[in-house]
């Protein structure tokens, strides 16, 4: 079974589109995640939810808009897509204690034409 | 989350040579977790360093962290193809906090 799995794999769209990305975990962690990585391979948070507190990167544009329906999910809907927004967009989970790390999805690969 | 620093951003070796990553913060670390993505792929959890002066080790992985706890670094013993990714470092926090370096790149040529 997947531990973190996110769909779709790959997302092409057109500017001015909205779309969302969907994330799931299993592993009963407490907080979930969004990671942006661009062509360079810098990771970058943009969200974090741990089902009492969203915090957001401030740098995030307000067109991203997490969701969380419960501990398990957390979607991503972004609005009226720009070209810069191209990246692979990673969904995350981690438990309440520190110390065993992130488990990755295996990301969606953004591409706005 | 603190900001950390990782050097160097890209790194092109021959297989069998060794490899070292180094992040570097200015101020302390809570720890240190070691990620590696594989071409294509996503980050995977390899280890977390909590202690001053900390070493540990995964077949020839060996990580380190500094004694200041500022610093920490990764180092390959005799690199394979297989070795081949990026490497993060970051720092593990509750809250979501973390930041992660910005990676090092690993090729190695056959």
């Amino acid at each position: 079974d997947t531990a973190v799995s996110q769909t779709p794999k790959y997302l092409v769209t057109q500017m001015g589109n909205d779309k969302s990305i969907k994330c799931e975990q299993n592993l009963g962690h407490d907080t979930m995640y969004w990671y942006k990585q661009d062509s360079k391979k810098f990771l970058k948070i943009m969200f974090s939810y741990n089902n009492k507190e969203l915090i957001i990167n401030e740098t995030v544009p307000n067109r991203f808009s997490p969701k969380s329906p419960d501990k398990a999910h957390l979607n991503l809907h972004i609005n009226s897509l720009e070209l810069g927004d191209s990246a692979v967009y990673f969904c995350a989970s981690s438990p309440e204690s520190v110390g065993y790390g992130y488990t990755f999805g295996s990301g969606t690969r953004l591409t706005v034409v | 989350g603190q900001q950390v620093m990782q050097i160097p951003q890209y790194q092109h070796v021959q297989e069998g040579e060794d490899f070292t990553t180094y992040c570097n913060s200015s101020t302390t670390l809570s720890n240190i977790q070691w990620y590696k993505q594989r071409p294509g792929g996503h980050p995977v959890f390899l280890i977390q360093l909590v202690k001053s002066g900390e070493v540990k080790k995964q077949k020839r992985l060996t990580f380190q962290f500094g004694e200041a706890k500022k610093n920490s670094s990764l180092h390959i013993t005799a690199t394979q193809t297989t070795d081949v990714g990026t490497y993060f470092c970051a720092e593990g926090t509750n809250a979501g906090k973390s930041t992660f370096g910005d990676g090092t790149t690993l090729t190695v040529k056959p």
